[in-house]
């Protein structure tokens, strides 16, 4: 079964620099692959996606991912983080048969110091 | 426009009552997926319908567990008798046809005493 590993449970950053946060994945194939946003009380929301094409996607909020395949990775990316930044960040999977199930990585909270 | 709107957002209840969250989903998406996030096992696919229809319920832990979507504006996830373990934020989220593009909703914490 796929599975999605996000190794860093909580990463704390000043404000100004730069983020990246890990992702890898488990697959047979190519997933979908996708990056979400939780702010405290909320639900999550979509940052950027992948399915085919350039392996450098870019997202809302000055977000960028890149796919690599060698690595098996999907990591998250922003040269310079706000305040507002600070939340916690989903990587998820889905298979291309059934794109719309999607497994989610046990997430990375993100705290960010002034 | 209105995302999806979950209720309530906050329930408490004793073990052993019965518990309904709502969810009414983007006018408009044909999809609907009902999720369970606890900081044990983070975020659960419990199951989802496609145009009302369910496709996939193998992520609901148990019988007590069920969901319904009786019309595209309305889906119930149900728990009885409910237990002190199925205390979590249950999240709904709607989607249209482009994959893994989920809109989801600000979720109903589920507290079981």
């Amino acid at each position: 079964a796929q599975s999605v590993t996000q190794p860093d449970i909580h990463i704390t950053v000043s404000e100004g620099a730069s983020l990246e946060l890990r992702c890898n994945y488990s697959y047979g194939a190519t997933p979908y692959l996708f990056w979400y946003v939780q702010s405290p009380g909320q639900g999550l929301q979509l940052l950027l996606k992948y399915f085919s094409g350039d392996t450098l996607v870019q997202g809302i909020k000055g977000f960028e991912a890149e796919f690599k395949r060698s690595q098996s990775s999907f990591n998250l990316r922003k040269p310079s983080v706000h305040w507002s930044d600070a939340a916690e960040y989903f990587c998820a999977v889905g298979l291309i048969q059934g794109a719309q199930k999607l497994v989610f990585g046990q997430g990375t909270r993100l705290t960010i110091n002034p | 426009d209105a995302g999806v709107i979950q209720s309530p957002r906050h329930e408490v209840t004793e073990m052993g009552q019965e518990v309904t969250l709502r969810c009414k989903p983007i006018s408009g998406h044909n999809s609907l997926f009902w999720y369970r996030q606890t900081m044990m096992r983070g975020l659960e696919l419990l199951i989802y319908f496609n145009n009302n229809v369910p496709i996939d319920d193998s992520g609901m832990p148990e019988d007590r567990f069920s969901a319904k979507m009786p019309n595209a504006s309305f889906s119930t996830l149900k728990i009885q008798p409910s237990e002190p373990r199925d205390s979590a934020v249950y999240f709904c989220a709607s989607s249209q046809t482009s994959p893994g593009e989920l809109f989801f909703g600000e979720g109903s914490r589920l507290t079981v005493l």
